[in-house]
């Protein structure tokens, strides 16, 4: 049972344009988010994140939304980069019954082209 | 440097051969995690760590053991490898669990034949 849902394995942008990565997930008990991008053969790298209480997280060039009635966020790029071709994990955390729970995405790879 | 180090890098093993891959971090994080990747799969947590002699299970701890009797190494043990553990294995660190960035070692891709 996939609770973090990344429905588009991959995606593919002109460099310049806006990138939208989207998540989905199942779990309400889920309070807060985070993004993480991935380059090959290097460990992922903390991008944003986002707590349940808000909405939206700038950082830069990277935005990210949560929609929490529809249970899904999304991380938006812009401009989009050469540089910004990875795969991109969203995880979701909770603490339930003092059990520790960070569950990832299974990712959408990302590639700009010029 | 902020870091995170997993050893080895690769490994190609046997069946039923036991084997550690160690993982050491120098920011004096308190939470440690051990993940796998497989295609399709994304990352899923294997064991996790909140403090010294504090360990406990994650998504797919079946097959593999872990400990932390110092703060910066949190090693993964495999007691009796089996090829359906073959994947690309990462530790990760972070001062907070969940809330916080954590840090991934660079990974550790094991082969069992």
């Amino acid at each position: 049972d996939q609770q973090v849902k990344q429905n588009s394995p991959s995606l593919s942008v002109q460099e310049g344009r806006i990138s939208i990565l989207n998540c989905d997930y199942t779990n309400s008990m889920f309070d807060y988010f985070l993004w993480y991008k991935k380059y090959p053969a290097e460990g992922p790298t903390f991008l944003i994140s986002i707590s349940s209480i808000k909405d939206k997280n700038e950082d830069g060039r990277f935005t990210v939304f949560l929609n929490k009635s529809a249970k899904h966020l999304s991380l938006h790029i812009v401009p989009s980069q050469p540089g910004d071709s990875a795969v991109y994990f969203c995880a979701a955390s909770a603490r339930v019954f003092g059990t520790d729970k960070l569950i990832f995405g299974t990712g959408t790879r990302l590639q700009v082209f010029p | 440097e902020a870091q995170v180090t997993q050893n080895p890098r690769y490994l190609i093993t046997v069946t039923g051969k036991k084997l550690t891959v160690t993982c050491s971090q120098n920011m004096n994080h308190e939470y440690m995690s051990w993940y796998r990747q497989d295609p399709g799969l994304g990352l899923r947590q294997i064991y996790y760590s909140m403090n010294v002699e504090v360990t406990d299970k994650g998504d797919v701890p079946e097959g593999y053991k872990v400990s932390r009797k110092e703060k910066r190494n949190f090693p993964l043990i495999l007691e009796s490898p089996s090829p359906n553990q073959t994947s690309l294995y990462f530790c990760a660190s972070s001062w907070d669990f969940g809330v916080a960035e954590a840090f991934f070692g660079q990974g550790t891709r094991l082969t069992v034949v």
